[in-house]
């Protein structure tokens, strides 16, 4: 079962930062957090993942809380193409899978 | 980031035969790949995980016997579906990981339609 809470849903108008957050509660000392999207009938795309320290590269930002039980994916500037499904996941590196919950429909109004 | 490739990208089939989809890690050595499988408006649902030279872990409920996996080289698994059934269409997905494990990389997927 997922670790993570997500809202279903989000609206976000062009141009404008995406704020996506995440509650992982019960997420333990070496649990990373992962973000992935899906955009429709596609695989999977990485966006960025961190472990306790904030996280910036070319496609996002994630601000991890300092008690590690929330986090927010921000997408500074939203395009049209950034309508996609967004994951966030936690797992602990290694040879643990991801296991995907149900995301959040982020959808980028013109 | 890296790449992972997945052919066919689209594959219809009558009901009874099998389908073998690729999966290849194209800039990186996988030593461990994943098979998702995902249907319409639902989330990707992890089917098995494979590491090259050794037989695959499959999740509760996925069947060995119909899902055949074989991870025979660090860039290359693939999935048999065999005696495929309509109720096996779906968006089949791959995922290879990187060394040492931090990041998993998608393939595009493929979407399989029995009839």
């Amino acid at each position: 079962d997922a670790k993570t809470t997500q809202p279903p849903s989000m609206d976000c108008a062009e141009g404008r930062a995406a704020n996506l957050p995440c509650n992982h509660s019960t997420i333990s000392g070496n649990e990373y957090v992962y973000w992935y999207r899906q955009i429709h009938s596609q695989g999977p795309q990485y966006i960025i993942h961190g472990l306790k320290n904030n996280e910036t590269n070319e496609m996002a930002s994630l601000i991890i809380t300092e008690d590690r039980k929330s986090s927010t994916l921000i997408l500074p500037h939203a395009t049209l193409r950034d309508t996609a499904v967004y994951y966030c996941i936690v797992r602990v590196r290694g040879n643990t899978p991801l296991v995907f919950g149900k995301g959040t429909r982020l959808s980028v109004i013109a | 980031g890296a790449v992972v490739s997945q052919h066919p990208s689209w594959v219809i089939c009558k009901s009874g035969t099998s389908v073998k989809i690729e999966c290849r890690s194209l800039d990186f050595q996988a030593t461990t790949m994943f098979w998702y499988r995902q249907f319409p408006k639902q989330s990707l649902m992890l089917m098995a995980t494979s590491n090259e030279g050794s037989k695959a872990t499959y999740e509760q409920g996925v069947e060995k016997d119909k899902f055949l996996i074989n991870h025979a080289s660090l860039t290359l698994s693939t999935l048999t579906v065999t005696s495929a059934h309509p109720e096996d269409s779906s968006f089949y997905i791959c995922s290879a990981r990187d060394f040492p494990g931090e990041t998993q990389y998608f393939g595009p997927g493929t979407r399989l339609l029995v009839l």
